[in-house]
């Protein structure tokens, strides 16, 4: 069974903390991990799709990785707008399969 | 580019009643489409996927009769929940895949919807 799981489930640092969100997948066939970010009450905000293993990409203080078993949101020098839920997901095989979800993780970046 | 939009963003109803929900893709085309379900503080829960032409696939669990869904168009796809109860009200967000162009295969998520049943 195709899973999704990312952690840690809820990060608070402080403004300029610079850490990283996990996700880890176990599927039949990666087609795509996507990043996410979900703001209260509002629909998930494109962030990221990495293809496959040693890929990276970058957008202002975030910066995506893959590897063949997990990937990584890096996150630099946060600030406080940068909270919100970091949604992991994995497309698997070809056709119009959805997008696997992880439960996400919730972060706070506090002043 | 790339946007998804969701109409309406906010709706409240009677109980037995019946609501539409539009999603549109605006700038790119969707062969298929996506609807979720999500509870407070939990993730995203799939109700079905849409495919333009063609009859919508439901998760198991999901009421076909009760969430009606049209894809009639490559931008448009809609929701209708029928005979709506307060178990039925939540935030229904619609995806998009791009099915052409430099953003092929990515999924973008409209705004949401949040239905109140009272």
């Amino acid at each position: 069974e195709d899973q999704v799981t990312q952690s840690p489930e809820a990060l608070r640092l402080q403004e300029g903390e610079s850490s990283s969100l996990n996700c880890s997948y176990t599927v039949s066939g990666l087609r795509g991990l996507f990043w996410y970010r979900q703001d209260p009450g509002k629909g998930p905000e494109f962030l990221f799709t990495l293809y496959s293993a040693g890929e990276e990409k970058e957008k202002e203080r975030l910066k995506a990785t893959l590897t063949k078993k997990e990937s990584f949101l890096h996150i630099t020098a946060p600030k406080p707008e940068d909270s919100a839920t970091y949604l992991c997901a994995v497309r698997v095989l070809s056709g119009n399969t959805p997008l696997v979800f992880g439960k996400g993780t919730r972060l706070s970046v506090i002043a | 580019g790339a946007v998804v939009s969701q109409h309406p963003s906010r709706v409240i109803c009677k109980s037995g009643t019946s609501v539409k929900i539009e999603c549109r893709s605006l700038d790119f085309q969707a062969t298929t489409m996506f609807w979720y379900r999500q509870f407070p503080k939990q993730s995203l829960m799939l109700m079905a996927t849409s495919n333009e032409g063609s009859k919508a696939t439901y998760e198991q669990g999901v009421e076909k009769d009760k969430f009606l869904i049209n894809h009639a168009s490559l931008t448009l796809s809609t929701l209708t929940v029928t005979s709506a109860h307060p178990e039925d009200s939540s935030f229904y967000i619609c995806s998009a895949r791009a099915s052409t162009g430099g953003i092929y295969n990515e999924q973008f998520f409209g705004p949401g919807t949040r239905l109140t049943v009272l």
